[in-house]
């Protein structure tokens, strides 16, 4: 397998401009994760979703973040509009089912967001 | 309330010697626990996992975790430390649906 995927790797945009980060999650997986990690604030956990459906969403910062999942194999995050305290990387993860369950995440390699 | 707490922000050992790294929990239920390990750059990987089973668990390159209920608490070990460990080291709990990460322990191994 090719592990989680995440697109794109690196992302240079302008304060206001819209920004969508992409995941692909392991197939089989039916739970996916958004973290987002700076050196100030650490590894934080936006949101949650446990077969398409987001279940705890209660790390997403403001109304700015928003994060869709179609379908079991794609999921993104999208901040409109963007501003420069967003700048971090973003890790996606996902999981073979739910939390509690005792299954380990598998992460993907991160996007690194810049915002001028 | 559930929380993790991983009690050092930084460790320093030299080569060869053992690595401590500790992380102590609050769970209202038996938690699911877990360490990962995360490498300049990169995503987070997994070492171990406690789940109930077992009370010792070993991992991934030479690291092992004992959970501990009565002190509630879930140490990562190795006996001796090479330069390919230093990183940063992410303590977790899981229970119900709720998944709560530590602040992260950060290694680095003096030669």
């Amino acid at each position: 397998d090719a592990g989680v995927i995440q697109s794109p790797r690196h992302e240079v945009t302008e304060m206001g401009q819209e920004v969508t980060l992409r995941c692909k999650p392991i197939s089989g997986h039916n739970s996916l994760f958004w973290y987002r990690q700076t050196m100030m604030r650490g590894l934080e956990l936006l949101i949650y979703f446990n077969n398409n459906v987001p279940i705890d969403d209660s790390g997403m910062p403001e109304d700015r973040f928003s994060a869709k999942m179609p379908n079991a194999s794609f999921s993104t995050l999208k901040i409109q509009p963007s501003e420069p305290r967003d700048s971090a990387v973003y890790f996606c993860a996902s999981s073979l089912t739910a939390v509690g369950s005792g299954y380990e995440q598998y992460f993907g390699p991160g996007t690194r967001l810049t915002v001028t | 309330a559930q929380s993790v707490t991983q009690l050092d922000s930084h460790v320093s050992v030299s080569e060869g010697t053992p690595v401590l790294l500790r992380c102590n929990y609050s769970s209202s239920y038996s938690p699911s626990l877990f360490w990962y390990v995360q490498h300049p750059n990169k995503g987070l990987q997994l070492l171990l996992k406690y789940t109930s089973a077992a009370t010792l668990v070993k991992g991934i390159n030479g690291f092992e975790a004992e959970f501990k209920k009565s002190e509630t608490s879930f140490h990562l070990t190795k006996p001796s430390a090479h330069m390919s460990d230093a990183a940063e080291y992410f303590c977790t709990g899981s229970s119900a649906s709720k998944i709560i990460f530590g602040s992260g322990t950060r290694l680095s191994i003096r030669p």
